[in-house]
């Protein structure tokens, strides 16, 4: 099992410019989220799904947009970039109860 | 809504010294309660969590944590820490009925010096 992958690691984006983080997990989970990460700040919620085809936001969604087709997918999309949005980005899965699985993080700074 | 204060933000120790993370939540409704360790540029790793049942909850690399209800707290504990404890916590919860979001607190950075 690969657990839950996260492309790219590290980007560096221009403001204006949009891109979209990815992330799959091989679990069968029914629960993915995207959370950001700054200092001092714990993490935020950015938009979670609890299942194909249903998502909804959390507590920072502004400027992002999510969607699930499969179960496996939980891409985020950043539409236009900002240098707020300079964070590290992670992408998590879960069963209902179990506590959820973290990918390894994307790094996204925007200049 | 739920939210979830850690009261240290930093806690350094001697090596082999114990050691407490305290943790405090609050909810209107029932929760699940985890904790959670971050290495250096890594991930989140899930150390424990409490789901029901007993309130002493053992987790991985020697970790447990105690569940009050009555305090809402759900204070990480180790006995005798190492270096490699050093590391980033963060406690959680969410809504045992509802779509599983986490609610995290904001970190206790550990620093284990020798």
């Amino acid at each position: 099992n690969a657990g839950v992958t996260q492309t790219p690691k590290f980007q560096v984006l221009k403001t204006g410019q949009s891109m979209t983080l990815q992330c799959a997990q091989d679990m069968n989970h029914e629960y993915m989220s995207w959370y950001r990460q700054d200092p001092g700040m714990g993490l935020r919620l950015i938009h979670y799904s609890v299942g194909a085809g249903i998502t909804d936001q959390g507590e920072v969604p502004n400027g992002y947009n999510v969607s699930r087709s499969t179960t496996e997918d939980f891409p985020l999309r950043l539409l236009s970039a900002a240098p707020s949005q300079t964070s590290v980005y992670f992408c998590a899965s879960s069963l209902r109860g179990r506590g959820y699985t973290f990918g390894s993080g994307t790094r996204l700074t925007v200049v | 809504a739920q939210s979830v204060t850690q009261l240290d933000s930093q806690v350094p120790v001697f090596e082999e010294a114990p050691v407490e993370l305290r943790c405090n939540y609050s909810s209107s409704v029932s929760v699940y309660l985890f904790w959670y360790v971050q290495y250096p540029n890594q991930g989140l790793q899930l150390l424990l969590k409490y789901l029901s049942g007993s309130t002493l909850v053992k987790g991985i690399n020697g970790f447990e944590a105690e569940f009050n209800k009555s305090q809402t707290s759900f204070h990480l504990r180790k006995p005798s820490v190492h270096i490699s404890d050093t590391a980033e916590y963060f406690c959680a919860v969410s809504v045992i009925q509802g779509a599983q979001k986490l609610v995290f607190g904001q970190g206790t950075r550990l620093t284990i010096n020798p």
